[in-house]
């Protein structure tokens, strides 16, 4: 059982459009993280969200972390060529400091 | 800073074979990890050290040995290679964050194919 569902899995648009990845779990978390990774190497943080409700953004990228911290979603505004890449949740259950479990990631293609 | 490294970048290996895959990092990280990952199936947690000469299993721990002898390497062994070990192995490591989720900082990766 996968404990961070992220979907879609795969998601191919064309430059311009807007996107949105979604992140679900049944259980808690303290904190959530999204990774971006590319091909030949290993993921890279984008942000990480703590508070219930928390909004942030990164350029033309929004995080939020739901209520109820079950839940994130990351949303791209006019997504480019250099988006592209394997985007990857994962976060810290409550009590459990050390580990981050991860989604299996939404691997996005935006074509020119 | 050369961050997190990773020894070798490639390696293929007959089944029953032994390899060792060496992590180090240069940022003076309490935390260490190696991870797998296969298509589909994301990153999985495969052990852990939270300081030197301590270790915990991860995940998915079976057929893996490590040590952390020193705080700056984390050694990630296959003492007989199965088929099913074929993978993109991710060492990462992390600041000591008193509660605060900081980042984790990842290696390049290495590819290992068993045949």
């Amino acid at each position: 059982t996968q404990l961070l569902e992220q979907s879609p899995q795969f998601l191919s648009i064309q430059e311009g459009e807007n996107l949105t990845v979604y992140c679900n779990s049944s259980s808690v978390f303290s904190s959530l993280q999204w990774y971006r990774q590319e091909p030949g190497e290993g993921p890279v943080l984008l942000v990480t969200v703590v508070t219930g409700g928390e909004v942030k953004k990164l350029k033309r990228l929004t995080f939020q972390f739901g209520d109820a911290r079950k839940d994130s979603s990351l949303h791209i505004t006019a997504a480019q060529p250099g988006d592209t890449g394997l985007y990857l949740c994962a976060g810290y259950q409550r009590g459990s400091n050390y580990k981050l479990t991860f989604g299996k990631g939404t691997l996005l293609t935006v074509n020119p | 800073n050369a961050g997190v490294t990773q020894t070798p970048k490639f390696r293929v290996l007959k089944t029953g074979q032994s390899m060792t895959l060496l992590c180090a990092q240069d940022m003076n990280h309490e935390y260490m990890y190696w991870y797998r990952q296969d298509p589909g199936m994301g990153l999985r947690l495969i052990h852990y050290s939270v300081g030197e000469g301590t270790t915990a299993k991860g995940e998915v721990p079976d057929g893996y040995n490590v040590s952390r002898l020193k705080k700056q390497n984390f050694l990630l062994g296959l003492e007989s290679a199965a088929p099913s070990q074929t993978s993109v192995y991710f060492c990462a490591s992390r600041d000591y964050s008193g509660g605060t989720p900081n980042e984790q900082f990842f290696g390049p990766g290495t590819r290992l194919t068993v045949l």
